[in-house]
């Protein structure tokens, strides 16, 4: 069966040091994966889009890898500070009509 | 300037009514989508609409339709409400997404409505 899974537990981490998030998929062959942060009580909010034949993108310190071979993507925050608590959900394209399966989230706090 | 909205923000109601929640975007986009995500967080696609034209259909039930009256707008019209369509809607919007090949767009979520069916 088909499934998108990310770290089903919380993600605690110390203020400075680099998170890593991951999603792995299976029976998927996506053209494109992309990241979006969550807020309690708000919307996804888009951060990155890595394509199937890139193997990294970046902005500022966001780090995402994309390897087809294992299906899986890691999402990295360099330097990280307590505003960037939020839950990190993975998305993949299902096939066309830009139709986006998500992942269950992980939830990242970063304590002072 | 809120780019997709969504209302009401909060819906309290009886099982067995009828509710509607609507969605409006000002991006200029041309498609919009309907998620519903649940206590355990997943989200899921229940519908989209590009052009006003019915795109996406996923495995939902027919209490659930769907009204697009233009391209900036779309609402959405459960019938007969039970317990477990207890949830938090959100609407999204991007600019392509529905040409059939694989669109890549980002997708402009709205702040959500929280239903709870008691």
């Amino acid at each position: 069966s088909q499934k998108i899974e990310q770290n089903s537990e919380a993600l605690n981490i110390q203020e400075g040091k680099t998170a890593t998030l991951t999603c792995n998929y299976t029976n998927y062959s996506p053209a494109y994966l992309q990241w979006y942060r969550q807020d309690p009580g708000r919307g996804p909010v888009f951060l990155l889009l890595i394509r199937e034949n890139e193997k990294e993108k970046r902005k500022e310190r966001l780090k995402v890898t994309f390897d087809t071979t294992l299906k899986q993507s890691l999402f990295h925050i360099t330097a990280s500070q307590p505003a960037d608590s939020a839950t990190y959900l993975c998305a993949l394209d299902s096939g066309g009509y830009n139709k986006l399966i998500f992942g269950a989230g992980t939830r990242l706090a970063v304590h002072p | 300037d809120t780019a997709v909205s969504q209302t009401p923000k909060y819906l309290v109601t009886q099982m067995g009514n009828d509710k509607s929640i609507k969605c409006e975007q000002n991006l200029g986009h041309d498609t919009m989508y309907w998620y519903k995500q649940d206590s355990k967080k997943f989200l899921k696609i229940m519908f989209s609409y590009n052009n006003k034209e019915l795109i996406i259909n996923e495995t939902v039930p027919n209490r659930f339709s769907p009204k697009s009256p233009d391209k900036a707008h779309l609402n959405l019209h459960i019938n007969s409400l039970e317990l477990g369509d207890s949830a938090v809607y959100f609407c999204a919007s991007s600019q392509e997404g529905a040409s059939g090949g694989v669109g890549t767009d980002t997708q402009y979520f709205g702040p959500g409505t929280r239903l709870t069916v008691l």
